[in-house]
């Protein structure tokens, strides 16, 4: 069964450094992976997907994450942080067609940014 | 524009009492979701449905239930036998056949136990 873990529920920055924000899978084969981000009483926006193609990933808003298949993780990073990225981010993972049928998409648990000014 | 529309966005749900989670998408997307959140959980899958007139249980199915009769309506309904109704409900939707695509969400229904 497939299970996304991301490391610390918590996240706290300054304004201007490195976002870090982690997340594990685990699946039978190479799964679909997305990062999404929710603003406070909003709906889920897509960052990124990761889908077999490149393993570096660029979304919107100065995001990134690396697909390390070896590490079974798909970190998110940007390099500068700025206010307007405090929000709640969540990884979430798919199993491929061929494994099922509808998509299934299973998330992790959520990661809260706070970036101090 | 495109999009799914939730409503209503806060909801008050007396004792015994069931009531009903509306989801609207005019992306003309086939497949629908429903998604629970609570604090520090993530979102557990409630129901989803591929096709109208279709649909299947997701992982937290109990106490709720959900009908498919337009492509472009999915509506949840929480049933009194739901005994801790209060979370934030959202729904998405995805192109059938669109595994490696991104499901489109909604702004989500605040459920709340008067």
């Amino acid at each position: 069964a497939q299970s996304v873990t991301q490391l610390g529920s918590h996240v706290s920055v300054s304004e201007g450094a490195l976002v870090l924000l982690r997340c594990n899978y685990s699946s039978s084969v190479p799964p679909y992976l997305f990062w999404y981000v929710q603003y406070p009483n909003q709906g889920l926006q897509l960052l990124l997907k990761y889908t077999s193609a490149a393993t570096l990933v660029k979304g919107i808003n100065g995001f990134e994450a690396e697909f390390k298949k070896s590490e079974t993780s798909f970190h998110l990073t940007k390099p500068s942080a700025h206010m307007s990225d405090a929000a709640e981010y969540f990884c979430a993972v798919s199993d491929p067609p061929q494994v099922q049928g509808a998509q299934k998409l299973v998330f992790g648990q959520g990661t809260r940014l706070t970036i101090n000014p | 524009d495109g999009g799914i529309t939730q409503s209503p966005k806060y909801l008050f749900r007396k004792e015994g009492q069931n009531v009903t989670l509306s989801c609207e998408q005019n992306l003309n997307h086939d497949a629908m979701y429903w998604y629970r959140q609570d604090p520090g959980q993530g979102l557990r899958l409630i129901y989803y449905s591929q096709i109208v007139n279709d649909f299947q249980k997701g992982d937290i199915a109990e106490g709720y239930s959900v009908s498919r009769e337009k492509k472009e309506s999915f509506p949840l309904t929480v049933t009194s036998a739901q005994k801790n109704p209060t979370a934030f409900y959202l729904c998405a939707s995805i192109i059938r056949g669109g595994s490696n695509q991104p499901q489109h969400f909604g702004d989500g229904t605040r459920l709340s136990i008067l």
